[in-house]
């Protein structure tokens, strides 16, 4: 068993859809829970990240974090298309330093 | 502000070369990081340094070498290098290792050994 699981997808939604992009983990050290945003053959940018349980809201983005059942989500609300991109869920015993990462999701909003 | 620059783009090796694959931050952070991203398995991490001269491995060490001479510098070194290796390489950097400090990535080389 993978310590992070990510369906690989893709997902295709239209412009305007509301994404919801998931992950689960089998670590539950785990306290600290990125989201990257990764463009084709670019590096991944930092897109969100939480401690332990709980929401965090930035803009049209929302992360949530379940840690009783291990399972963490990003929430893209109003999806444009240049949000088309895959998005690593990624997460750490003690923070940026030694980060687990997820396959990543490809994510294609269509105009 | 350049950010983390990573060179080359691009390399094609051949089973058993060896190279070199640079790294360099221009934001004064003490941490570095070598990930390699291989199809439907996420990044994976390979060093990693907390400052100059101090480094340690990561999940997948086996067949790659690093150093940290300085704060700026991070390259990874490929010895022998095998058709496993082919992949693209991110390193990145961060002010610290605990929350609240980012880890900033570079553009990635890819590398392929034939």
């Amino acid at each position: 068993q993978k310590e992070v699981e990510q369906d690989p997808g893709p997902l295709s939604v239209p412009e305007g859809a509301i994404v919801s992009l998931n992950c689960t983990y089998s670590n539950s050290a785990f306290q600290y829970f990125m989201w990257y945003r990764q463009y084709s053959r670019k590096g991944p940018e930092l897109l969100m990240y939480t401690y332990s349980s709980g929401n965090k809201e930035d803009g049209r983005f929302t992360a949530q974090v379940d840690k009783s059942s291990k399972y963490i989500s990003l929430f893209i609300r109003d999806s444009q298309p240049s949000d088309s991109a895959t998005y690593l869920c990624a997460m750490s015993v003690t923070g940026f330093q030694k980060l687990v990462f997820g396959t990543g999701t490809r994510l294609l909003v269509s105009p | 502000n350049a950010g983390v620059t990573q060179t080359p783009k691009f390399r094609i090796l051949k089973i058993g070369q060896s190279m070199t694959l640079q790294c360099a931050q221009d934001m004064n952070h003490n941490y570095m990081y070598w990930y390699r991203q291989d199809p439907g398995m996420g990044l994976k991490l390979i060093y990693y340094s907390v400052g100059a001269g101090i480094t340690d491995k990561g999940e997948v060490p086996n067949g790659y070498n690093v150093s940290r001479s300085t704060t700026e510098d991070f390259p990874l070194r490929l010895e022998l290098a095998a058709p496993s290796q082919t992949s693209v390489y991110f390193c990145a950097s961060s002010k610290g290792g605990g929350p609240n400090t980012e880890a900033f990535f570079g553009q990635g080389t890819r590398l392929t050994v034939v």
